[in-house]
């Protein structure tokens, strides 16, 4: 039963474009989200949060919007960097400890 | 400041056998949870460890344990394993309590494959 999904395998974006990824979830009790970034042979890195009291967290080129009513979350990225180039995996919480994660989006950002 | 580590980095076992991953935690952090990540998939929860007791469980079998110890080091025990135990198993460790629900700082995981 997966609680948390990432429907887009993969996303391409120009250097310097906006990339959007998103992200459902089933689990009304779900009240904290995240965002990480995951390199090959490396473990997943932690990258913006949100609490379910707000509707949208920046932090520099990265903003996280959510949306409650239609269970969903979304991560801007403006503007895209190669370096951005990884697989994003969201992640959702109800109680703090068990965090349910995503199948991933794998983004290419193009130079 | 040392993140989490994790050893081995690879290991490969026959079915049946048993297993024992290991887990440092970063600096400062004392709990610490397992995740198994099959190819294609995204992290599973398998169980948090916060003072050396396990505070909560995802839905894996009783063939999965683990252990803390008072530095918050932990271990990873899967018993009788199944070719389907074949997968990534990353460690993540937080600091309980630090101003509500909390970043996890994973380690780099170990590549279990079993024969």
């Amino acid at each position: 039963d997966q609680q948390v999904k990432q429907n887009s395998p993969s996303l391409s974006v120009q250097e310097g474009r906006i990339s959007i990824l998103n992200c459902d979830y089933t689990n009304s009790m779900f009240d904290y989200f995240l965002w990480y970034k995951k390199y090959p042979a490396e473990g997943p890195t932690f990258l913006i949060s949100i609490s379910s009291i707000k509707d949208k967290n920046e932090d520099g080129r990265f903003t996280v919007f959510l949306n409650k009513s239609a269970k969903h979350l979304s991560l801007h990225i403006v503007p895209s960097q190669p370096g951005d180039s990884a697989v994003y995996f969201c992640a959702a919480s109800a109680t703090g400890n068990q965090f349910y994660f995503g199948t991933g989006t794998s983004l290419t950002v193009i130079p | 400041d040392a993140g989490v580590t994790q050893s081995p980095t690879h290991l490969i076992k026959t079915r049946g056998q048993q297993v024992t991953l290991r887990c440092s935690p970063k600096s400062g952090h004392d709990t610490v949870s397992w995740y198994q990540q099959a190819l294609g998939q995204g992290p599973q929860f398998i169980f948090q460890y916060y003072e050396e007791e396990e505070r909560q469980r995802g839905n894996f079998p009783d063939r999965f344990s683990g252990h803390q110890f008072p530095n918050y080091s932990s271990e990873l025990n899967v018993n009788a394993l199944l070719l389907g135990d074949s997968a990534l198993y990353l460690c993540a460790s937080s600091l309980d309590g630090a101003g509500g629900p909390y970043e996890q700082y994973f380690g780099p995981g170990t590549r279990l494959t079993v024969t």
